[in-house]
């Protein structure tokens, strides 16, 4: 069955770190998003991509990159960790850029930036 | 993106019906989706409306949409134990969804 993961799951790392998050799907989507998830926040967009070799930045993208190299993965690199990134990171999928079309979650990564 | 509003919780009984509800303001949006998470998942579809509908009903969930008010609701027939979980109100900002923050459903037996 296709599906969306991500890992690791959980992480710890310390603040100044790089950080790399993957996120791989098989559904054979062209597009592709990270959300963080904070309480009080509910789910924000870091980035997005709607295919190979385009990405784009979401409503906060400070402090993260991705890269799309091909169409089933885009990981999600914190470039120098800090406290305030500590969350739990979701990505997600879709097919096209359609209103309407569903968009399939991974089941997070919690990382804990000490 | 635009807000979408949502009461931060709700706790219903067993058997009874829960009506969560959300307001957003980008009046644009073609859809708007409700997705639920259960504790340590991912979101997951649960239904979704196009904004010419004002009523979309599926099994035990009734989707109703005020486009003027800019009022969506989500209802919950007969909630069951296993219905607790985060709902979240999306519209699409044309590049990805906005979300709410969230409404967390407590069903008590």
């Amino acid at each position: 069955d296709a599906e969306i993961t991500q890992s690791p799951r959980h992480k710890i790392t310390e603040t100044g770190r790089q950080v790399t998050l993957a996120c791989h799907q098989t559904w054979n989507h062209n597009n592709m998003f990270w959300y963080r998830q904070d309480l009080g926040h509910g789910l924000r967009l870091i980035h997005y991509s709607y295919g190979v070799q385009d990405t784009n930045k979401g409503e906060v993208s400070d402090g993260y990159s991705v890269s799309r190299s091909n169409t089933e993965d885009l990981p999600l690199t914190l470039e120098s960790a800090a406290s305030s990134q500590t969350s739990v990171y979701f990505c997600a999928s879709s097919m096209t850029r359609d209103s309407g079309e569903t968009q399939y979650f991974g089941p997070g990564t919690r990382l804990l930036v000490l | 993106g635009e807000d979408v509003e949502q009461s931060l919780f709700l706790s219903v009984r067993e058997g009874d019906s829960s009506v969560i509800n959300c307001t957003y303001t980008d009046s644009s949006s073609t859809y708007l989706y409700w997705y639920k998470q259960e504790p340590g998942a991912g979101l997951q579809l649960l239904t979704y409306i196009f904004s010419n509908m004002d009523m979309k009903q599926d099994q035990r969930l009734t989707v109703l949409l005020n486009k003027k008010d800019k009022h969506l609701s989500l209802r919950i027939a007969d909630t069951q134990t296993g219905d607790s979980a985060i709902y979240f109100c999306a519209d699409d900002s044309g590049y990805a969804l906005n979300f709410g923050k969230g409404t967390s459903l407590l069903v008590t037996p």
